[in-house]
């Protein structure tokens, strides 16, 4: 167990509809990170927060938005659905402390994942 | 694209040492060698990193070859439940810097 949670473990829904998945990171961490896996792309980076704001961006998809809140879970929105959709989508935390001065170790610790089926 | 390079596959006895070989040859100075595992459709699983000295931990020893151009992950006493597809990743700081890079990776069959 990683200690990080994600929610729901399994989503079905229709081409075109909006869906939000959950993440709460592990006690302390600052960062979260959203991942993408699909059959055909592997595992892919979508998207970074620290601290409650965006600090990196991947192949996200102007359709999908994060965020992260003041009690540091993040929220990634999926909105227009389509078939191509459908994947195991991760979250991942890390310490965030890489401001500390000290040469950083920001091991990435995932959750379970999400897995939504677009129909 | 990854930065490393693993073999797609690699099979190993219950109970011996698996050592999975990972190149990295264009990897610079601050970039960290981090290994992890996904076991079926779970998350991946961190077992361990290095930046050029050999690490070990209850899980694995990792072994970066002098010139950091390449590294071997050693499981010691191989289980059925290692069966995973283990990655390879270089990434600075660990990924502070936005993500980890993931590839193919290496998929460890164990075998009784």
């Amino acid at each position: 167990d990683s200690g990080v949670t994600q929610t729901p473990k399994h989503l079905i829904t229709a081409t075109g509809q909006r869906v939000t998945l959950r993440c709460s990171p592990r006690s302390g961490d600052l960062s979260v990170y959203w991942y993408q896996q699909s059959l055909d792309q592997g595992l892919q980076f979508l998207i970074q927060y620290y601290n409650g704001e965006e600090r990196a961006k991947g192949n996200i998809l102007e359709r999908f938005s994060a965020q992260q809140f003041p009690d540091l879970h993040s929220e990634l929105n999926l909105s227009s659905l389509e078939l191509g959709d459908s994947a195991l989508y991760f979250c991942a935390s890390s310490p965030g402390r890489w401001w500390s001065g000290n040469l950083p170790e920001e091991t990435q610790y995932f959750g379970p994942g999400t897995r939504l089926l677009v129909l | 694209d990854a930065k490393t390079t693993q073999p797609p596959s690699m099979d190993c006895a219950e109970g011996r040492a698996a050592n999975l070989p990972c190149n990295h040859s264009t990897i610079s100075g601050n970039e960290y060698v981090y290994w992890y595992r996904q076991i079926h459709s779970q998350g991946p699983q961190y077992i361990i990193h290095g930046l050029k000295n050999n690490e070990t931990n209850e899980m694995a020893s990792l072994i970066i070859t002098e010139d950091r151009k390449s590294s071997t992950l050693i499981l010691p006493h191989a289980t059925l439940r290692d069966t995973a597809v283990y990655y390879c990743i270089v990434s600075h700081y660990g990924g502070s810097q936005g993500n980890l890079i993931f590839g193919k990776g290496t998929k460890l069959s164990v075998k009784p």
